[in-house]
């Protein structure tokens, strides 16, 4: 079993939707909690992180982080066709005395127009 | 545009060869992450380095190996490459922990 959890998808939903992405893991270790976005053939790009339980919200992107039960989702509001991407949950653990990445498989979204 | 670069974008090569992949961090990062994305395993940690000096060791195979050098540039060199080791190479660099950037990646073909 994999420490991130996240289904590849393809999710696939009409311009202006609210979008729901998801993670669950099993480390309790992890301590940061982030959200890139990778466009086909570039590198991932971090669009947000968190430490705490709760919700964080920048524009139309809100991330909330449950540690209770171990799971994390992003939501896109009035999502648009730039949105389109893989979007991938990533966790930091104490690794080697430093933060180490571990990544989901990554959700690929499609927003229709 | 993240400011990390990474040459060569493509590289197809043979089993058994070795290759070296390069990596510029973005100006002032002293950090530097080589990442191994494939289908089946997703995005993996390969190896950090900070200021010349290797920091973490993730799941980086014998096979490869990376350096640091005085400009900050970075290699990794990859050897008796192997069918299984066709993949994305990203690197990232950062200034603490917490926001790492990504170059483009370079895309290896291992025929």
């Amino acid at each position: 079993q994999k420490e991130v959890e996240q289904d590849p998808g393809p999710l696939s939903v009409p311009e202006g939707a609210i979008v729901s992405l998801n993670c669950t893991y099993s480390n309790s270790a992890f301590q940061y909690f982030m959200w890139y976005r990778q466009y086909s053939r570039k590198g991932p790009e971090l669009l947000m992180y968190t430490y705490s339980s709760g919700n964080k919200e920048d524009g139309r992107f809100t991330a909330q982080v449950d540690k209770s039960s171990k799971y994390i989702s992003l939501f896109i509001r009035d999502s648009q066709p730039s949105d389109s991407a893989t979007y991938l949950c990533a966790m930091t653990e104490p690794f080697q005395g430093a933060q180490k990445l571990v990544f989901g498989q990554g959700t690929r979204l499609t927003i229709n127009p | 545009d993240s400011g990390v670069t990474q040459t060569p974008k493509h590289l197809i090569t043979a089993t058994g060869q070795r290759v070296t992949l390069r990596c510029s961090p973005r100006s002032g990062d002293l950090s530097v992450y080589w990442y191994q994305q494939s289908l089946d395993q997703g995005l993996q940690f390969l190896i950090q380095y900070y200021n010349g000096e290797e920091r973490a060791k993730g799941n980086i195979l014998e096979r490869f190996s990376a350096q640091q050098f005085p400009d900050l540039h970075s290699e990794l060199n990859l050897s008796s490459l192997e069918l299984g080791d066709s993949a994305l190479y990203f690197c990232a660099s950062s200034v603490g922990w917490d926001e790492q950037f990504f170059g483009p990646g370079t895309r290896l073909t291992v025929l």
